[in-house]
């Protein structure tokens, strides 16, 4: 069976410093990766996707990037973190195929303070 | 817009029967979904429903589809305590894209 892994769970960082999030999927090959953002207002905001290794989409401009160095690995990053930046962090699997139902991490916790 | 509405709150008591709307906003898009997030973790897959159908029905759990008015619903039967969440549906676009969108999400509070 598949499953996904996030880490880490919570975190909290200063304005201005560095920002890694991992994301890996076990048990599927070549899937659709995804990083959302889930702020106060409780919607899901798309952050990037990705279809392939070093493929990555961008839907929205910010301080933020991703890559996918590895079919099954997809890493959320910061050089310099704003406040804004605070939130819930999920990423979400989904198999190649027409439904694209997607599957979700257990998310991260970002505080910046 | 192209946003995905939902109502943000909901109350019912146990044993009540809940209901859930969504209107999406793409004619023809192909599949729809019902998504589920207790607090703190991240959303499960509850259930999903492909357009050429108009009802699917999983134990607790019925999916109505109004394609003429693009509306979608989720009726939960005998609702349990446990059932308290925040709901999302999601449409899949009939297009190139590979991503879902998703509504801002229904608070359900099952009170006993």
């Amino acid at each position: 069976s598949q499953t996904i892994h996030q880490w880490p769970a919570t975190l909290v960082q200063p304005v201005g410093s560095p920002l890694s999030l991992e994301c890996t999927v076990e048990g599927t090959s070549n899937p659709n990766l995804y990083w959302y953002r889930q702020a106060a207002g409780r919607g899901l905001q798309l952050l990037f996707y990705s279809v392939g290794i070093g493929q990555i989409s961008s839907e929205v401009p910010q301080n933020l990037s991703a890559s996918r160095p590895q079919d099954r690995q997809f890493i959320l990053s910061s050089k310099k973190l704003l406040l804004s930046d605070s939130g819930f962090y999920l990423c979400a699997w989904s198999v190649q195929d027409s439904r694209y139902e997607q599957y979700f991490g257990p998310g991260t916790r970002l505080t910046v303070t | 817009g192209e946003d995905v509405e939902q109502s943000l709150f909901l109350s019912v008591r146990e044993g009540d029967s809940s209901v859930i709307n969504c209107t999406y906003t793409d004619s023809s898009s192909t599949y729809l979904y019902w998504y589920k997030q207790e607090p703190g973790a991240g959303l499960q897959l509850l259930t999903y429903i492909f357009s050429n159908m108009d009802m699917k029905q999983d134990q607790r759990l019925t999916v109505l589809l109004n394609k003429k008015d693009k509306h979608l619903s989720l009726r939960i039967a005998d609702t349990q305590t446990g059932d308290s969440a925040i709901y999302f549906c999601a449409e899949k676009w009939n297009s190139g894209y590979s991503t879902l969108t998703f509504g801002k999400g229904t608070m359900l509070l099952v009170s006993p």
